[in-house]
């Protein structure tokens, strides 16, 4: 079975400060690789997401992420961050195969940017 | 365009009655799955549906658990007899296609068994 380990519950940093939160995934095969944020008080929102091709992966709000095979890892940064990311961070996989609407969700970063 | 809508946002039930939580797709969506988020854990795949289809429900529960999804109306999760253990959110989700076609979350049902 397949699972998401995120590093860190909950992470505090000044605005202008840069991100980096990870996330490493336990499965054999190839996979898909998500990063969700919800916001408070908002549903889960799709922040960008890696299929195949470049690992490097740039999505919404000036968010990216790194596929790193060898490590397993799909790390998620923002070079410089605004009170306005505060939110929950979800990193998820799936199979690339047969199953692959099936997500597995990490634990969730909690993120507070303080002014 | 309204997003997923679940029903209710909060549920408090006793232990040993059912519980019954409602998604109505986004417009144009027929595919929906169910997660469930126990306390401090991470979202776990439930069930995949289409309309009339169970198409896999290898996440959920063997007993008490079902879910469905008619040609008309949204999507229930039912849970019959609750236990405590069953106190979770439950988070629907939508797609139009199938696959690895984008998800689309709900805001949850956050389920409390007393």
């Amino acid at each position: 079975a397949q699972s998401v380990s995120q590093h860190n519950h909950h992470v505090i940093l000044s605005e202008a400060a840069s991100l980096e939160l990870g996330c490493n995934y336990s499965y054999g095969g190839t996979v898909n690789l998500f990063w969700y944020v919800q916001y408070p008080g908002q549903h889960l929102q799709l922040l960008l997401k890696y299929f195949s091709g470049d690992p490097l992966v740039k999505g919404i709000k000036g968010f990216e992420a790194e596929f790193i095979k060898s490590k397993f890892s799909f790390n998620l940064r923002k070079p410089s961050v605004q009170w306005s990311d505060t939110a929950e961070y979800f990193c998820a996989v799936s199979d690339s195969g047969a199953g692959s609407y099936q997500l597995t969700f990490g634990k969730g970063t909690k993120l507070s940017v303080i002014p | 365009n309204a997003g997923v809508m679940q029903n209710p946002r909060h549920l408090v039930r006793r232990r040993g009655q059912e519980a019954r939580l409602r998604c109505s797709p986004m417009k144009g969506h027929s595919h929906v799955y169910w997660y469930r988020q126990l306390p401090e854990e991470g979202l776990k795949f439930m069930v995949y549906l289409q309309k009339e289809n169970i198409i896999d429900e290898s996440g959920m529960p063997k007993e008490r658990f079902s879910a469905e999804f008619p040609k008309e109306g949204p999507s229930i999760l039912r849970i019959q007899q609750v236990v405590r253990g069953d106190s979770a959110a439950y988070f629907c989700a939508s797609s139009p296609d199938g696959g690895s076609s984008e998800q689309y979350f709900g805001p949850g049902t956050r389920l409390t068994v007393t």
